[in-house]
């Protein structure tokens, strides 16, 4: 089946830069996606990368390298509220379901 | 943005009865409806893709006959859980996509509901 790869836990230092990867089954890769959430909350969404490339949105950066079948996440300046898990998902045809990762807990601590 | 909404956003119920839960599509046309189920620190799984106006498509696994999907119209999908047993006790999430849409910027998120069964 198709399954992603990230870690499961993250603790970085309140203002640095953190970096999550992802890496994704290739066989009808479409796009990859991350999103946030907050513990009882839904995810939110953050980015999403279809080409090659850096996408920035702030502090929040996304990464894909198809030919590496690997994307990450960039978080700077990290503040105690990006606590959070972080959900790397993949669109594997147009308009499919998302198929998420395991998820990544961040903490910041100060 | 457009916005997704669920109803109940917890409810506790006891063994055996049956639950709905209600995603709804405020500012747009879904076509679409994803439902998900999320236990405690663990990722959000596909149970089930929904359709206006045809039936429910359920991942493997997932009981269609336990979980019935409505997708009466491009607004709202229900999800009842019947005969809950404490193990159904989950976070439950929908999303919604816009009609026509095919980027996953499309996929909206409502907020989910909180199911205990005791």
């Amino acid at each position: 089946g198709q399954s992603l790869e990230q870690p499961s836990e993250v603790t970085a230092v309140e203002g640095a830069i953190v970096q999550i990867n992802c890496t994704y089954q290739t066989s009808g890769f479409y796009g990859l996606s991350w999103y946030q959430q907050h513990d009882g909350g839904a995810p939110t969404f953050l980015s999403y990368n279809a080409l090659d490339g850096l996408e920035e949105t702030g502090r929040f950066s996304s990464f894909l390298s198809r030919s590496d079948s690997y994307g990450y996440l960039l978080l700077q300046e990290l503040q105690m509220k990006d606590s959070a898990s972080y959900f790397c998902a993949v669109f594997y045809s147009g308009n499919t379901p998302l198929v998420f990762g395991k998820g990544t807990r961040l903490s910041v601590i100060a | 943005g457009a916005v997704v909404s669920q109803h109940p956003s917890w409810v506790i119920c006891k063994s055996g009865t049956s639950v709905k839960i209600e995603c709804r599509s405020l500012d747009f046309q879904a076509t679409t409806m994803f439902w998900y189920r999320q236990f405690p620190k663990q990722s959000l799984m596909l149970m089930a893709t929904s359709n206006e106006g045809s039936k429910a498509t359920y991942e493997q696994g997932v009981e269609k006959d336990k979980f019935l999907i409505n997708h009466a119209s491009l607004t709202l999908s229900t999800l009842t859980v019947t005969s809950a047993h404490p193990e159904d006790s989950s976070f439950y999430i929908c999303s919604a996509t816009i009609a026509g849409g095919v980027a996953v910027d499309t996929q909206y998120f409502g907020p989910g509901t909180r199911l205990t069964v005791l």
